[in-house]
């Protein structure tokens, strides 16, 4: 089983909608949550940190469910360019290397 | 701000070449990655390197060895290289202790012909 694991998608949705990714994670020790964003042909790039108490950065909420071991993503008010692959990462049992999932794809539409 | 710096951007290599991929980071960070990335596949991590002097294998070692030069510079070597090492190939940084964020480069898209 991957340490990380996501559903690859493709979210297919329309402007404005809101949509959640989950990614769930093996290693129960696990510490320290990521969502990063890659656009097509591009390196990824930190989206947000996900913290116990959960975190709001505009229409992106990044919510922690240790006791099911899962990570969520929020995207509120989709835009157009929020269009690209979205990875989380996390540290599994205390090891300083950073496990990534297979990424979810989401397509906004007009 | 160069940030973290992959060279070079594209490879083509026959089957059985060797090469080596350079990365460096003017961050002053202590733990860099390699990372390869293949369709639906998310990005995999090869080696690591948690800190100056040290480095350790990550999910994906097998064909690729690793020289952390100095703080500065990670290498990745392909010592013979076979088509099923056709990817993107990305290095990465971070300052180092679990739970700090990994800053990547650029990419390089290497072709095993």
């Amino acid at each position: 089983r991957k340490e990380v694991e996501q559903d690859p998608g493709p979210f297919n949705v329309p402007e404005g909608a809101t949509v959640a990714f989950n990614c769930t994670y093996s290693n129960s020790a696990s510490q320290s949550f990521f969502w990063y964003r890659q656009d097509c042909r591009k390196e990824p790039k930190l989206l947000m940190s996900v913290y116990s108490s959960g975190n709001e950065d505009g229409r992106f909420t990044a919510q922690l469910n240790r006791a099911s071991q899962y990570i969520s993503l929020l995207i509120r008010d989709s835009k157009l360019s929020d269009s690209a692959t979205y990875l989380c990462a996390a540290y599994p049992g205390g090891y300083n290397k950073l496990i990534f999932g297979a990424g979810t794809r989401l397509a906004v539409h007009p | 701000n160069a940030g973290v710096t992959q060279t070079p951007k594209f490879q083509v290599l026959k089957t059985g070449q060797s090469m080596t991929l350079q990365c460096a980071q003017d961050m002053n960070h202590n733990s860099m990655y390699w990372y390869r990335q293949d369709p639906g596949m998310g990005l995999r991590l090869i080696y690591y390197s948690a800190s100056e002097g040290t480095t350790d294998k990550g999910e994906v070692p097998n064909g690729y060895n690793v020289s952390r030069l100095n703080k500065r510079e990670f290498s990745l070597r392909l010592e013979s290289a076979a088509p099923s090492q056709t990817s993107v190939y990305f290095c990465a940084s971070s300052v180092g202790q679990v739970g700090t964020e990994a800053f990547f480069g650029q990419g390089t898209r290497l072709t095993v012909v």
